[in-house]
């Protein structure tokens, strides 16, 4: 069965104080690692998409990485703006996406 | 452009009774999910449609569960006899194509809360 874990659960930053956050994945044939930023009340909103160990991508100040068995999002610089949860999901063979329980970012001005 | 819509925003109902979440998908994407996401939980997988076929129902909890695409655009998640334990935010989503491989964009949710 797939399984999506993250950590931190939760994460207090400074602003300005940078750091990263963890996905670990066992998926049957991984097609996509997905990261997302939730805010309350709101449906999951679409960052990136990684498809294969080694590849990066970049939006504002995060930058997602990704390797055989983990993803890393990392913030660098954070504002306040960037208080959200992020999400991870993995697409497997099954064409469905299995998602972590997510990392709830606060940043402190 | 617009995205995927659901309503109604919020639901309550009494135990016992039937409830259809509707969701109304960003036009011509192809597959469009259902999840259902607890309080500081990430989603979790119902079932999802490529056209109006359903193509995986695996995530349904139990047989009081159903949904359609009938005519591959708009869906609805329906939820008979409903029980406590069904209350939680029932969330759809829809892809441009099939695959896996392709970001799902999610709707707003409907809070269903069952009293």
């Amino acid at each position: 069965e797939d399984q999506v874990t993250q950590s931190p659960e939760a994460l207090r930053l400074q602003e300005g104080e940078s750091s990263s956050l963890n996905c670990s994945y066992t998926v049957s044939g991984l097609r996509g690692l997905f990261w997302y930023r939730q805010d309350p009340g709101k449906g999951p909103e679409f960052l990136f998409t990684l498809y294969s160990a080694g590849e990066e991508k970049e939006k504002e100040r995060l930058k997602a990485t990704l390797t055989k068995k983990e993803s890393f999002l990392h913030i660098t610089a954070p504002k306040p703006e960037d208080s959200a949860t992020y999400l991870c999901a993995a697409g497997g063979g099954d064409y469905k996406l299995s998602f972590g329980a997510g990392t709830t970012v606060t940043v402190r001005a | 452009g617009a995205g995927v819509s659901q309503s109604p925003r919020y639901k309550v109902t009494k135990r016992g009774q039937d409830v259809a979440l509707r969701c109304d998908p960003i036009s011509g994407h192809v597959s469009l999910y259902w999840y259902r996401q607890a309080l500081g939980q990430g989603p979790e997988f119902l079932t999802y449609f490529n056209y109006e076929a359903q193509q995986d129902k695996s995530g349904l909890p139990n047989d009081r569960f159903s949904a359609e695409r009938p005519e591959g655009s708009i869906s609805t998640l329906t939820i008979q006899r409903t029980e406590q334990r069904d209350s939680a935010m029932y969330r759809c989503a829809s892809s441009p194509r099939p695959g896996g491989d392709s970001p799902l964009h999610f709707g707003n949710g409907t809070r269903l809360t069952v009293t």
